[in-house]
């Protein structure tokens, strides 16, 4: 049981591209969220899904598209990079019916030029 | 959404016990109570979860008053290794419910 996995664990850009950060998780949980955490602050909740084919904004969805297609995956795409959104990146998982108990993916640190 | 309030940091020594509280003052009906630690370069860990009064586990307990517009997180005798950020999340009540993070704690655990 690989739990949550996301790749890369790290990854630098310059302004304006673009990139897609992977997530997956084998525990069959229907509900995934991406998280974006600044140095020394909390975490901010970019999008979540609460199944197969449904997602929906957090706090901070600009500038980011996500889909669902299957219960494994859940892809965070960052449309044209900016140097704000410098940030760790993490995806988590929990079932449905006990979202409080989410398990979190190892981050990806993204960085801006 | 349930915003909560915790105080930035704490200091604490080897071998005592540590209470965190959190305030949620604009709690829902059906919003639970989680607690989770991160360490540096990590990412967050479940600690313990609760609706109403007390729950117990293996590493923490946690107080919730008949209001519920409070939580206390108790961690018993802590060591060094207990030194983290732990987050209070109100919220998951339904599938559908945004959980969000608070500021944190940051514990110091000192020898």
């Amino acid at each position: 049981n690989a739990g949550v996995t996301q790749t890369p664990k790290f990854q630098v850009l310059k302004t304006g591209q673009s990139m897609t950060l992977q997530c997956a998780q084998d525990m069959n949980h229907e509900y995934m969220s991406w998280y974006r955490q600044d140095p020394g602050m909390g975490l901010r909740l970019i999008h979540y899904s609460v199944g197969a084919g449904i997602t929906d904004q957090g706090e901070v969805p600009n500038g980011y598209n996500v889909s669902r297609s299957t219960t494994e995956d859940f892809p965070l795409r960052l449309l044209s990079a900016a140097p704000s959104q410098t940030s760790v990146y993490f995806c988590a998982s929990s079932y449905s019916d006990r979202l409080g108990e989410q398990y979190f993916g190892p981050g990806t640190r993204l960085t801006v030029t | 959404l349930a915003k909560t309030t915790q105080p930035i940091s704490m200091d604490s020594y080897e071998g005592q016990e540590v209470n965190i509280t959190c305030s949620h003052n604009n709690i829902a009906t059906n919003d639970y109570i989680t607690w989770y630690q991160q360490f540096p370069s990590q990412g967050p860990r479940f600690i313990i979860q609760g609706y109403k009064t007390k729950v117990k586990n293996e590493v923490a307990s946690l107080f919730i008053p008949a209001d519920r517009k409070s939580s206390t997180l108790s961690l018993p005798r802590v060591s060094l290794s207990d030194t983290a950020v732990y987050y209070c999340l109100v919220g998951g009540g339904n599938a559908g419910n945004m959980l969000t993070f608070g500021g944190g704690t940051r514990l110091m655990v000192k020898p």
